[in-house]
């Protein structure tokens, strides 16, 4: 079955400090995609990244880098450098499926509160 | 104007009341979905509307009732809830419901609901 874990419920960091959100998924499928997703306190998750399962690059975009390891069902979400402005909750999701019977499923979400 | 809005932002109402939820999308998208996203809970797939035909149902209660009139508008009718509806109903938006499963959801900001 599919599964996304967040164990991470919330996270404090000190602004400038560098912080890692994990995410661990199970799927059986071989084809599948990840996504992380922010929602700031207005409500609204904005997406900010698509993996594919036979992607396996990291990828940086300024300070956000993702880590993303089939050996560990892991796909992690480092801020570097981190601002009170990315304070929200991430949410890791993954797909699976064909079209007609996909599944788009989400974690429970980290809450990052980085301090000034 | 922003992609996809949501009205009313907050709702509180009584276990015997009717009320109704609306989501727009101004992004030309062929897909939408409501979800709920409740306290320490995995986000909740409800409904997903493709060319305003409902393709999914996550054996959500009768109480709620989603309507389609056309792809850039969606409805969540509310009737006779309980306490443990109280949540955040989030409604999404896809280029296609086919492509929902690797491409990104649009999110609107949410609509708080407190059933009393």
């Amino acid at each position: 079955a599919q599964k996304v874990t967040q164990a991470q419920t919330e996270i404090s960091v000190v602004e400038k400090e560098d912080v890692t959100l994990d995410c661990v998924y199970e799927t059986r499928d071989t084809t599948y995609y990840l996504f992380w997703y922010k929602q700031p306190p207005s409500g609204e998750l904005v997406f900010l990244i698509r993996r594919n399962s036979f992607d396996e690059q990291n990828e940086i975009s300024g300070r956000y880098s993702w880590n993303f390891q089939k050996s560990t069902s892991s796909f992690n979400f480092t801020i570097t450098a981190s601002q009170v402005v990315d304070s929200a909750v991430y949410f890791c999701a993954l797909s699976e499926g064909r079209p007609g019977t996909y599944k788009y499923i989400f974690g429970t979400g980290t809450r990052l509160k980085v301090l000034a | 104007e922003t992609g996809v809005t949501q009205t009313p932002r907050h709702l509180v109402m009584g276990m015997t009341n009717k009320k109704s939820l609306k989501c727009e999308q101004h992004l030309g998208h062929n897909a939408m979905y409501w979800y709920k996203q409740s306290a320490k809970k995995p986000l909740e797939l409800m409904f997903v509307y493709s060319l305003e035909e409902r393709v999914e149902n996550n054996s959500v209660p009768s109480r709620f009732s989603p309507e389609c009139p056309n792809s850039s508008h969606l409805f969540l009718h509310l009737h006779t809830l309980q306490p443990e509806d109280s949540a955040l109903y989030l409604c999404a938006s896809s280029q296609d419901w086919d492509r929902a499963h690797y491409g990104e959801l649009f999110f609107g900001e949410g609509s708080r609901l407190t059933v009393l």
